[in-house]
């Protein structure tokens, strides 16, 4: 059972736009959220996260905000860039006291110069 | 420089064959983690450690195993027991000190079968 949801596996954007990647969970018990960009055959890289006593924390060109009442969060990347060019996972944990993650599927980013 | 280091980038096993990918850290983290990802799907958790000598299974442990005989260290076998092994491995670390760690990842080592 997928706890934690991706429902768009790609998305394009021109360059200089905004990128909105969404992603829902169904586990009331997560209360810590990521995003990690990933490149073809390398790890994931970690980008931002959020604790679920905040709805929105901001880095630079990235933006991630939390909906706790629809189980739904966003990152926001704005301008966009064809180097954002990526896979984006989002993860969410609980308190398990071993920060087990659980990913979505993934969507697939394409930055259009 | 502080990092993950997976080996071997890629991997080939035969029918039977027991292999092992190794995952080192010098991040002096707490926690390590092995992740399956298959293609179009997220990352599914196989194992996972909060300290040395101790590990927990994760969502699809069977067929492998682990060892923590080191903070720095974390290796996994896929033995022949696991059926379908050609996927893309992950190992990933964090703190433990308190709450909210992001995960680290390594670049990974794909697996295929001859």
């Amino acid at each position: 059972d997928q706890q934690v949801k991706q429902n768009s596996p790609s998305l394009s954007v021109q360059e200089g736009r905004i990128s909105i990647l969404n992603c829902d969970y169904t586990n009331s018990m997560f209360d810590y959220f990521l995003w990690y960009k990933k490149y073809p055959a390398e790890g994931p890289t970690f980008l931002i996260s959020i604790s679920s006593i905040k709805d929105k924390n901001e880095d630079g060109r990235f933006t991630v905000f939390l909906n706790k009442s629809a189980k739904h969060l966003s990152l926001h990347i704005v301008p966009s860039q064809p180097g954002d060019s990526a896979v984006y996972f989002c993860a969410a944990s609980g308190q398990t006291g071993a920060n087990n993650l659980f990913f979505g599927t993934g969507t697939r980013l394409t930055v259009i110069p | 420089d502080g990092g993950i280091t997976q080996s071997p980038k890629y991997l080939f096993r035969k029918e039977g064959q027991n292999v092992t990918l190794s995952c080192e850290q010098n991040l002096n983290h707490d926690a390590m983690y092995w992740y399956r990802q298959d293609p179009g799907q997220g990352l599914r958790l196989i194992y996972y450690s909060q300290i040395v000598n101790d590990f927990q299974k994760g969502d699809i442990a069977e067929g492998y195993s682990v060892s923590r005989e080191k903070k720095e260290s974390f290796p996994l076998t896929v033995t022949s027991a696991q059926k379908n092994p050609t996927a893309f491995y992950l190992c990933a670390s964090s703190r433990l000190l308190g709450s909210n760690q992001p995960q680290h990842f390594g670049d990974g080592t794909r697996l295929s079968i001859l």
